[in-house]
């Protein structure tokens, strides 16, 4: 298993330019998440899926857009970008997250500079 | 919600034990406990987790109070590339299901 892949590992962008994040998992999990990691802090939700065709908001989903239209893939969107959205940015996956005990796996990360 | 309290920083020498503790006096009685860490800005990696009993894998022991306020993580002997930060999280319901929230977690530096 290749477990949680994310592309591109680098990336900067100019103001107002749009892309896509992608993140692919190949352990058939349900649960896949979005966080962004600012300098010296912890990371913090900004999107995730419970399922195919199924994405909510989690703390900080402003300025993204997200789909699930597989159960592999979860790509996040910037729609207009923002210097205040330089980060790094995790995907996760876990079997399901509506348990109490349930691991979550994280890729290795995109960082994000937006000029 | 429950919340976790951990020390901002350790130092640790090559070889011995890690001790990294953490408070969650305000933990649910079916709320697991669970570590990560996060090496160098690389994707959190999961170590281990635990209910009431003490947990032991590959990697890590993880020893719980009796009461189940507060836990350790211990790493029995540190290598340099142990040196990463700590996340000591419970699991709380919220909107986003069963969610985990990272705070700042513990640095350690594992020195020669």
């Amino acid at each position: 298993n290749a477990g949680v892949t994310q592309t591109p590992k680098f990336q900067v962008l100019k103001t107002g330019q749009s892309m896509t994040l992608q993140c692919a998992q190949d352990m058939n999990h349900e649960y896949m998440s979005w966080y962004r990691q600012d300098p010296g802090m912890g990371l913090r939700l900004i999107h995730y899926s419970v399922g195919a065709g199924i994405t909510d908001q989690g703390e900080v989903p402003n300025g993204y857009n997200v789909s699930r239209s597989t159960t592999e893939d979860f790509p996040l969107r910037l729609l207009s970008a923002a210097p205040s959205q330089t980060s790094v940015y995790f995907c996760a996956s876990s079997y399901s997250t509506m348990t109490l005990e349930d691991t979550q796996y994280f890729g290795p990360g995109t960082r994000l500079t937006v000029l | 919600d429950a919340k976790t309290t951990q020390p901002p920083s350790m130092d640790c020498a090559e070889g011995r034990a890690a001790n990294l503790p953490c408070n969650h006096s305000t933990i649910s009685g079916n709320e697991y406990v669970y570590w990560y860490r996060q090496i160098h800005s690389q994707g959190p990696q999961y170590i281990i987790h635990g209910l009431k009993n003490n947990e032991t894998n590959e990697m890590a022991s993880l020893i719980i109070t009796e009461d189940r306020k507060s836990s350790t993580l211990i790493l029995p002997h540190a290598t340099l590339r142990d040196t990463a930060v700590y996340y000591c999280i419970v699991r709380v319901f919220s909107n986003s299901g069963y969610a985990l929230n990272f705070g700042k977690g513990t640095s350690l530096l594992v020195t020669p």
